[in-house]
């Protein structure tokens, strides 16, 4: 079964640092993975995603997130971080079946001004 | 870009009554609708697959007696929480998978803005 694992609960960082939020998956081929933010009562807004190709994915709003598939990492990274920021992001796995994703327990970014 | 528009955005309701979320994909065709579940301060859980003209498909644990789905047309699938209770509070969202060229990497796949559902 696949599987997502997200380490961090909560994450705080200050404006214009650097951040990193950590993913590792369990899947028993090669999956497509995907990096969504949750603001407070709003739904999800696809960050970037993997299917294929360059390990290295670029996303909106900066952010950019690399496959490891050695480590089953697919850790996100923003090289500077805005107030805007601060919202619930969402590592997710799916498969060959497109679209039923599994999702990891999120981390809760907080940016400290 | 692509929009699933999700309403009501925000519903109560007491404890026995029947509530309807409604999940409309606006300017793409969506073949199969996804509803997910999410409790407070938990991951979304994926509760069934529907596609367009037949029954839904439902995870292990999710009773389709008490959430019904329906998928009728190509841009519009219903969930329906029957005689809802106050632990099927939870916020509800849907997502929509649209399809390109039909090669897999164009398909395309959009998230609702979601449903909190508190039932008193």
């Amino acid at each position: 079964a696949q599987s997502v694992t997200q380490p961090d609960i909560h994450i705080t960082v200050s404006e214009g640092a650097s951040l990193e939020l950590r993913c590792n998956y369990s899947y028993g081929a090669t999956p497509y993975l995907f990096w969504y933010v949750q603001s407070p009562g709003q739904g999800l807004q696809l960050l970037l995603k993997y299917f294929s190709g360059d390990t290295l994915v670029q996303g909106i709003k900066g952010f950019e997130a690399e496959f490891k598939r050695s480590q089953s990492s697919f850790n996100l990274r923003k090289p500077s971080v805005h107030w805007s920021d601060a919202a619930e992001y969402f590592c997710a796995v799916g498969g060959t079946s497109y679209g039923k994703l599994t999702f990891g327990q999120g981390t809760i970014l907080t940016v400290h001004p | 870009g692509a929009v699933v528009s999700q309403h009501p955005s925000r519903v109560i309701c007491k404890s026995g009554t029947s509530v309807k979320i409604e999940c409309r994909s606006l300017d793409f065709q969506a073949t199969t609708m996804f509803w997910y579940r999410q409790f407070p301060k938990q991951s979304l859980m994926l509760m069934a697959t529907s596609n367009e003209g037949s029954k839904a498909t439902y995870e292990q644990g999710v009773e389709k007696d008490k959430f019904l789905i329906n998928h009728a047309s190509l841009t519009l699938s219903t969930l329906t929480v029957t005689s809802a209770h106050p632990e099927d509070s939870s916020f509800y969202i849907c997502s929509a998978r649209g399809i390109g060229t039909g090669v897999i990497l164009d398909e395309k796949l959009f998230f609702g803005s979601g449903t909190q559902l508190s039932v008193l």
